[in-house]
């Protein structure tokens, strides 16, 4: 079956600095990805579409030049977060979408939890 | 309004069945989904179900589909520990072509 792959899967860092996500599909290519933000206990938050050789699509309140994603090649979407800070602390997941039986379905990678110190 | 609802909890006995919940508010949508999460895991497709069907089994998953009341269930018979997890409703939506969430039921199975 499909698999998205996603690295890191953990990562910590200091406040200010950058930190960069990739995010794979490892058997399929996929044209559009997804990022979401998932708080504890809480739902997935979707943050942007990332559009293959094109600008993401940011939603409503999600600051573009603080999560920069790049989604250069068909198999891969990258999201930097820029000048972390403890609130940026969350659980990230990606997801890329494709066609199962005529349905879009999506496939997550595991999840990169950043902790900001 | 724009969310996907779900309850939080559900708790039930091992061998018994659970139903879990979703009202959803696209009358648009084309697809409505189960997932599962496992701790520190990201989402697994459980199922899913065109927007035209009402009903959907594969093994021991059942979804139920009101469309006419925007209503989801997903029913896991025969409840084992293993199923313990957090299981998410989606609906994908039309407008922009996204998958949006509910806030997730966390199921716990008692052995």
């Amino acid at each position: 079956g499909a698999v998205v792959s996603q690295h890191p899967s953990w990562v910590i860092c200091k406040s200010g600095t950058s930190v960069k996500i990739e995010c794979r599909s490892l058997d399929f290519q996929a044209t559009t990805m997804f990022w979401y933000r998932q708080f504890p206990k809480q739902s997935l938050m979707l943050m942007a579409t990332s559009n293959e050789g094109s600008k993401a699509t940011y939603e409503q309140g999600v600051e573009k030049d603080k999560f920069l994603i790049n989604h250069a090649s068909l198999t891969l979407s990258t999201l930097t977060v820029t000048s972390a800070h403890p609130e940026d602390s969350s659980f990230y997941i990606c997801s890329a979408e494709q066609q199962s039986s005529g349905a879009n379905v999506l496939t997550f990678g595991a999840g990169s939890r950043l902790t900001v110190l | 309004g724009e969310d996907v609802e779900q309850s939080l909890f559900l708790s039930v006995r091992e061998g018994d069945s659970s139903v879990i919940n979703c009202t959803y508010t696209d009358s648009s949508s084309t697809y409505l989904y189960w997932y599962k999460q496992e701790p520190g895991a990201g989402l697994q497709l459980l199922t899913y179900i065109f927007s035209n069907m009402d009903m959907k089994q594969d093994q021991r998953l059942t979804v139920l589909l009101n469309k006419k009341d925007k209503h989801l269930s997903l029913r896991i018979a025969d409840t084992q520990t293993g199923d313990s997890a957090i299981y998410f409703c989606a609906e994908r939506r039309t407008g922009g072509f996204k998958t949006i969430f509910g806030a997730g039921t966390r199921l716990f199975v008692k052995a």
